[in-house]
């Protein structure tokens, strides 16, 4: 069984500061993980992807995160959060099956707010 | 340019009244999929497919249909709509062996059944 958990439902951060949204997973397997984000009215963008290579991930938009293993955690962070990052996050933990099934389980989501 | 294409993008229904969501892609893609969110729950995957005129059950498939008859099309059918299926509905798509598992999102279907 895999699950996701997102630590935080709601992020504020002001403009200028860093962005830190926790997510920790739970899976049988070795994972794929990534992060996707989705802007008010509009369809999930991914943002960025960890697929067993390097451990620290970069994305889209000056946004990262960190694989760790012994803590089960992959977070995202972005030095200086921009007031364009305000949306929805979301982490997502995929398990592709020797059969080619693409299994995603979503965690809840969370919103992060940008104060001017 | 490659995308995911959904329709309607907003519905608004009644009870019983049988209602098709199509979606449709340009990439070739092999794989398929539909979602529902819901607040507080991220989002659900109802069904997927694989490949042409292979589909199965995603977590919450109870009250919807679907066919794979072309590779690139992949509609949703809710043959006897109820108001708890009301919900922003996410048609996705990948290629499974070269996407390492990152799929592609239409930009949705907002759905309310009264």
């Amino acid at each position: 069984a895999q699950s996701v958990t997102q630590l935080d439902s709601h992020v504020s951060v002001s403009e200028g500061t860093p962005v830190l949204l926790r997510c920790n997973y739970s899976s049988s397997y070795s994972p794929s993980l990534f992060w996707y984000v989705q802007h008010p009215n509009k369809g999930l963008q991914l943002l960025l992807k960890y697929t067993s290579a390097a451990t620290l991930v970069k994305g889209i938009n000056g946004f990262e995160a960190e694989f760790k293993k012994s803590e089960t955690s992959f977070h995202l962070t972005k030095p200086s959060a921009h007031m364009s990052d305000a949306a929805e996050y979301f982490c997502v933990v995929i398990i592709i099956s020797n059969f080619g099934n693409e299994k995603l389980t979503f965690g809840t989501g969370t919103r992060l707010t940008i104060i001017p | 340019e490659a995308q995911v294409t959904q329709n309607p993008r907003y519905l608004i229904t009644v009870t019983g009244k049988k209602l098709t969501v199509t979606c449709s892609q340009n990439m070739n893609h092999e794989y398929m999929s539909w979602y529902r969110q819901d607040p507080g729950l991220g989002l659900r995957q109802i069904y997927y497919s694989m490949n042409v005129e292979v589909t199965d059950k995603g977590d919450v498939p109870e009250g919807y249909k679907v066919s794979r008859k072309e590779k690139r099309n992949f509609p949703l059918i809710l043959e006897s709509p109820s108001p708890n299926q009301t919900s922003l509905y996410f048609c996705a798509s990948s290629h499974p062996r070269r996407g390492g598992g990152e799929q592609y999102f239409g930009p949705g279907t907002r759905l309310t059944v009264t």
